[in-house]
């Protein structure tokens, strides 16, 4: 069974700040996605990576697929009150279930 | 607003009631799921349709009934539940089934299911 690990659990930090957090495996994916979760909400899809070494952006949000497709970063820049929830790595390999790492939940302080 | 659609957003029910969650989806995706969330975890995969047949059961107990009456539509009924089944309960779609690349779920906002 794949695993996915996330760091940090938890992050607490001030308006206009960045940050990265990360998702790791000792197994490699042939894809890794990344959500925010939001209190009451389901999931919601931000982004998905395939190839190794990918660097995918979308606007503030800078996401990164490692070279042995076993990890990947979210780095935010001039993080905002908006950007609070909960980040969800997940990923999958053909022959496997679809796995979620156990998530970081960033509080981002006006 | 979600393009996966969850009925009931909340409910409440008895451990002798029989209850159903509904999902529906007009995305074209042919392959549906059941995950269950409790408060500060992530989400738990529980049942995988794939064109309108159940695929994976992730060992969930029979008080938890999936259905899926076409490939728009997935139920999850619910009989004899106990306290402890109290979460919220996602339904996702992707295109297809599969672990692959660009098979991305889309998550409805869930049912938040107490039980009493």
């Amino acid at each position: 069974t794949q695993l996915l690990e996330q760091s940090p659990q938890f992050l607490s930090i001030q308006e206009g700040e960045n940050l990265t957090v990360y998702c790791n495996s000792s197994s490699v994916f042939s894809s890794l996605q990344w959500y925010r979760q939001e209190p009451g909400e389901g999931p919601v899809l931000l982004v998905t990576v395939v190839t190794g070494g990918e660097v995918k952006k979308l606007k503030r949000l800078t996401f990164q697929f490692g070279d042995a497709r076993k990890d990947s970063s979210l780095h935010i820049t001039a993080a905002q009150p908006g950007d609070t929830g909960l980040y969800l790595c997940a990923g999958g390999s053909p022959g496997q279930n679809f796995v979620f790492g156990p998530g970081t939940r960033l509080s981002v302080l006006p | 607003d979600t393009e996966v659609t969850q009925t009931p957003k909340h409910l409440v029910m008895g451990m002798t009631n029989k209850k159903s969650l509904k999902c529906e989806q007009h995305m074209g995706h042919r392959a549906m799921y059941w995950y269950k969330q409790k408060a500060k975890k992530p989400p738990e995969l529980m049942f995988v349709y794939s064109y309108e047949k159940l695929s994976i059961n992730e060992s969930v107990p029979s008080r938890f009934s999936p259905e899926c009456p076409n490939s728009s539509l997935l139920n999850l009924h619910l009989h004899a539940l106990q306290p402890e089944d109290s979460a919220l309960y996602l339904c996702a779609s992707s295109l297809y089934r599969g672990s692959d690349a660009n098979q991305p779920q889309h998550f409805g906002d869930g049912t938040r299911l107490s039980i009493l």
